[in-house]
């Protein structure tokens, strides 16, 4: 159980386009799903905290214009890279917090690698 | 400042050398405390979730324990599939934001 999806996998993409990666629970409804980015022998960083029919809450330093987040429904939620550029190249990993479930745990997708070339 | 470090930050084991990671953490009002697995490319793989001092939990050659600065993630007669890096965040105060540490890179040589 408490299995996160997330479409695609990796993705390679022009500067000046937009990417659009999805984040879905599988077993379990999420009120909460979050965003996070790893660089190369990091530790993950916070970038959203998306609610289900809300606007996200960003973290200090992220654009929100830049990366769009929406949480349509209570098994997903995107991300959406606009106008990506090559310092935007990143792992980027969503995890849900499941509804009246185990309590605050939050389980995490298998990650996007994003290549902007 | 709630803040989470993690010791050591490599660790080599031989096959069934058994061993422990460290997490220590500061934070107003733990509401919990995680471990995850993450393999190389991969997202993290949840393990435990411990919410008071003196908890224990056990998987399969894992076992987590908690006191109140710190936990301890126990593990038994590795194998190499347990290579990986193990991830240590806690929860706490009004926030619902995981603060990581910065991780323990295990390999474990046959």
């Amino acid at each position: 159980g408490a299995v996160v999806s997330q479409h695609p996998s990796w993705v390679i993409c022009k500067s000046g386009t937009s990417v659009k990666i999805e984040c879905r629970s599988l077993d379990f409804q999420a009120t909460t799903m979050f965003w996070y980015r790893q660089f190369p022998k990091q530790s993950l960083m916070l970038m959203a905290t998306s609610n289900e029919g809300s606007k996200a809450t960003y973290e200090q330093g992220v654009e929100k214009d830049k990366f769009l987040i929406n949480h349509a429904s209570l098994t997903l939620s995107t991300l959406t890279v606009t106008s990506a550029h090559p310092e935007d190249s990143s792992f980027y990993i969503c995890s849900a917090s499941p509804v009246g479930g185990y309590q605050e745990t939050q389980y995490f997708g298998p990650g996007t690698r994003l290549l902007v070339l | 400042e709630d803040q989470v470090t993690q010791s050591p930050e490599a660790l080599r084991l031989q096959e069934g050398e058994s061993s422990s990671l460290n997490c220590s953490y500061t934070v107003s009002g733990l509401r919990g405390l995680f471990w995850y697995r993450q393999d190389p490319g991969k997202g993290p793989e949840f393990l435990f979730t411990l919410y008071s001092a003196g908890e224990e939990k056990e998987k399969e050659r894992l076992k987590a324990t908690l006191t109140k600065k710190e936990s301890f993630l126990h593990i038994t007669a590795p194998k190499p599939e347990d290579s990986a890096t193990y991830l240590c965040a806690v929860l706490g105060g009004a926030t619902n934001k995981l603060i990581f540490g910065t991780g323990t890179l295990l390999a474990v040589q046959p």
